[in-house]
């Protein structure tokens, strides 16, 4: 079982480019989400989905979007990136909704590199 | 606006010691407070949680204390070894946010050997 896996594992952009970072889960977890890492501002929310279909924004939501087809996958897509998003990415998952204090678990990370 | 402050940006401790790292919240409704722990290239874990209705949880060498009153909580790692060497984060949530998680910004931790 691995779990959550991300895709790239890292990535160089040129501004301006559109970029979709992968996510996928095998624990049939309900909820997903996305956060950015920056040093010395921790991780902050981008956008969540609760279940297949919804999705709903975090604290950092502007410059990017997210989809739910499915229970397993999460992209996150950076329409026109600038180099302000460059960045660790993390997706998480946990079991139940965003109104559970169910624990999030996180995959390995996209850093991303915006120039 | 960062609702969670965390102290301190790093912190170097020696084998055996004890290292606590604190963090301060704003948001009086905050009613579940985890702690997470990134080691190197990967993925934050979640390493221990509180409510608020305990003073102290402890799990193996990890102790989590609560000051409700001071609205400040606490991560102490007793006997601290070079395997507890990594970044730690303190969080908060509140069922009106739909629990999301506010972190605070990290502590990176070494233990010499």
């Amino acid at each position: 079982i691995a779990g959550i896996t991300q895709a790239p594992t890292s990535q160089i952009l040129a501004a301006g480019r559109r970029m979709t970072l992968r996510c996928t889960q095998d624990m049939r977890h309900n909820a997903m989400y996305w956060y950015r890492q920056d040093l010395g501002l921790g991780l902050r929310l981008i956008h969540y989905s609760n279940t297949a279909g919804t999705t709903g924004k975090g604290e950092v939501p502007d410059g990017y979007s997210v989809s739910r087809a499915n229970t397993d996958d999460f992209p996150l897509t950076l329409a026109s990136a600038v180099p302000s998003q460059t960045s660790v990415y993390f997706c998480a998952s946990s079991a139940r909704g965003t109104g559970s204090t169910d624990t999030q678990y996180f995959g390995p990370g996209t850093r991303l590199t915006v120039l | 606006q960062q609702q969670v402050k965390q102290s301190p940006q790093s912190l170097i401790v020696q084998k055996g010691g004890i290292s606590i790292i604190n963090c301060a919240y704003e948001n009086t409704a905050f009613d579940y407070f985890p702690w997470y722990q990134q080691f190197p290239g990967k993925g934050p874990a979640l390493l221990i949680a509180i409510r608020p209705d305990v003073s102290e949880k402890k799990e193996g060498r990890f102790t989590i204390s609560f000051n409700k009153s001071a609205k400040q909580f606490s991560l102490h790692i007793m006997d601290s070894q070079p395997g507890d060497s990594a970044t730690y984060f303190c969080a908060a949530s509140w069922s009106g946010s739909a629990r999301q998680l506010t972190f605070g910004s990290g502590t990176q931790l070494t233990v010499l050997p």
